[in-house]
């Protein structure tokens, strides 16, 4: 169980168009789904937060013009980069969570690859 | 501002022998810290959560330590194996009640069980 999936797995691109990555939760509905970005050699950072049905709420240093997130159900975020640039390349991993009574487990999704050219 | 440190950025280790991940923090008051295997190329996969009030946790090889005194959680895998090897990644989260935050990631640390 707790399976979550992201679509594509890898993903090139020219400068200046928009890739738009899916993340979904494949067995439970997921409250809160998170995007995170991952540079070679570098930790996981949180780029924003995202509630089914509300805005999403962005990292400090975050554009949200340009990383646009729509979270339209429960097992669904989409996170759209826009006018993307080669420094846009990176890994983008999506997780899901369950808001438990104490506990909240995060859901990793196997993350996509994206080369901006 | 808030730190996670990961003190090695790589570990050998003997197959057979135990592995000793250290991940230290400071200027949180984190509710529960979090460790995570990142294989190449792949998401991270949750292993172990503790909680503030808990001091040690345990999964099959796995063990967990949090001393929210010296700001530091201990990562053993004991009896290791080559299939270990992997980067181990220490996560924070903040919360102090109700809501979901985002985690705050450690470098991580690659760990290599030599055969």
């Amino acid at each position: 169980g707790a399976v979550v999936s992201q679509h594509p797995s890898w993903v090139i691109c020219k400068s200046g168009t928009s890739v738009k990555i899916e993340c979904r939760s494949l067995d439970f509905q997921a409250t809160t789904m998170f995007w995170y970005r991952q540079f070679p050699k570098q930790s996981l950072m949180l780029m924003a937060t995202s509630n089914e049905g509300s805005k999403a709420t962005y990292e400090q240093g975050v554009e949200k013009d340009k990383f646009l997130i729509n979270h339209a159900s429960l097992t669904l975020s989409t996170l759209t980069v826009t006018s993307a640039h080669p420094e846009d390349s990176s890994f983008y991993i999506c997780s899901a969570t369950v808001l438990a009574r104490y506990t909240d487990t995060q859901y990793f999704g196997p993350g996509t690859r994206l080369t901006v050219l | 501002s808030q730190k996670i440190e990961q003190n090695s950025e790589a570990l050998n280790i003997q197959e057979g022998k135990t592995a000793t991940l250290t991940c230290n923090y400071t200027n949180y008051s984190p509710a529960y810290l979090q460790w995570y295997r990142q294989d190449p190329g792949r998401g991270p996969v949750f292993l172990l959560l503790i909680r503030e009030n808990e001091k040690e946790k345990r999964k099959e090889r796995l063990k967990v330590t949090f001393d929210t005194t010296l700001k530091q959680s201990l990562f053993h895998i004991t009896a290791s194996q080559p299939a270990d090897s992997a980067t181990y990644l220490c996560a924070l989260d903040s919360r102090s009640g109700g809501g979901a935050d985002g985690l705050t990631f450690g470098k991580g640390t690659h760990l290599i069980i030599q055969p």
